[in-house]
């Protein structure tokens, strides 16, 4: 049974830090991962998607990188902004099926 | 571009009543899914269509779930009768092919009294 799991939990920085957050997946045969943010009272906004060939996506001041083998993303923001405050969700999709299986997401506080 | 729409955003109803949540895809999205959001157990998908027809639906708790896609741009999620645990976010989601990302929508907060 996959499971996902993101750490820290909740994260509070000041404005303009450079930041990692982390996925890890027990079952490494995943068909692709996508990384998300969920601003309160709302759905879900996708950020990032990575297929299961690629090593990583960019996009704006956001990186995401995978390690299929390890079982790990990591989601880097350049120069956090207040506006960056948002829950973090990781998710991964299983090689055969659609399911994609959450973690539980990281809370993200950016201080001005 | 209209993003995956939801209704109603919020319904608030007593035990025992039937409850409907609907949900537009995106135009040309051919696979929708709905997901439950709650405190304790974090999203949870229930049911998956592709094509308008459902694929997966492991995920739905128990009889009293229901869902159907009659046409390529519409869904409803059926709970009768409802219970106070059937309290969540209800979030429909939609992707226009496998390796493309899922568009969620703003969802829906039941809560069953």
């Amino acid at each position: 049974k996959q499971e996902v799991t993101q750490i820290p939990a909740a994260l509070s920085v000041p404005e303009g830090e450079n930041l990692v957050l982390n996925c890890s997946f027990t079952d490494s045969a995943i068909y692709n991962l996508q990384w998300f943010r969920q601003d309160p009272g709302k759905g879900l906004t996708s950020l990032l998607l990575i297929q299961s060939s690629q090593r990583e996506q960019t996009s704006g001041r956001l990186n995401a990188s995978l390690d299929k083998s390890s079982g790990r993303s990591t989601l880097y923001i350049a120069a956090s902004q207040p506006g960056d405050s948002a829950t973090y969700l990781c998710a991964v999709r299983r090689e055969y099926g659609n399911k994609l299986v959450f973690g539980a997401g990281t809370i993200l506080r950016v201080k001005s | 571009d209209a993003g995956v729409i939801q209704s109603p955003r919020h319904e608030v109803t007593e035990m025992g009543q039937e409850v409907t949540l609907r949900c537009k895809p995106i135009s040309g999205h051919n696979s929708l899914f709905w997901y439950r959001q709650t405190m304790m157990r974090g999203l949870e998908l229930l049911i998956y269509f592709n094509n308008n027809v459902p694929i997966d639906d492991s995920g739905m708790p128990e009889d009293r779930f229901s869902a159907k896609m009659p046409n390529a741009s519409f869904s409803t999620l059926k709970i009768q009768p409802s219970e106070p645990r059937d309290s969540a976010v209800y979030f429909c989601a939609s992707r226009m092919d496998r390796d493309q990302p899922q568009h969620f929508g703003d969802g829906t907060r039941l809560s069953i009294l």
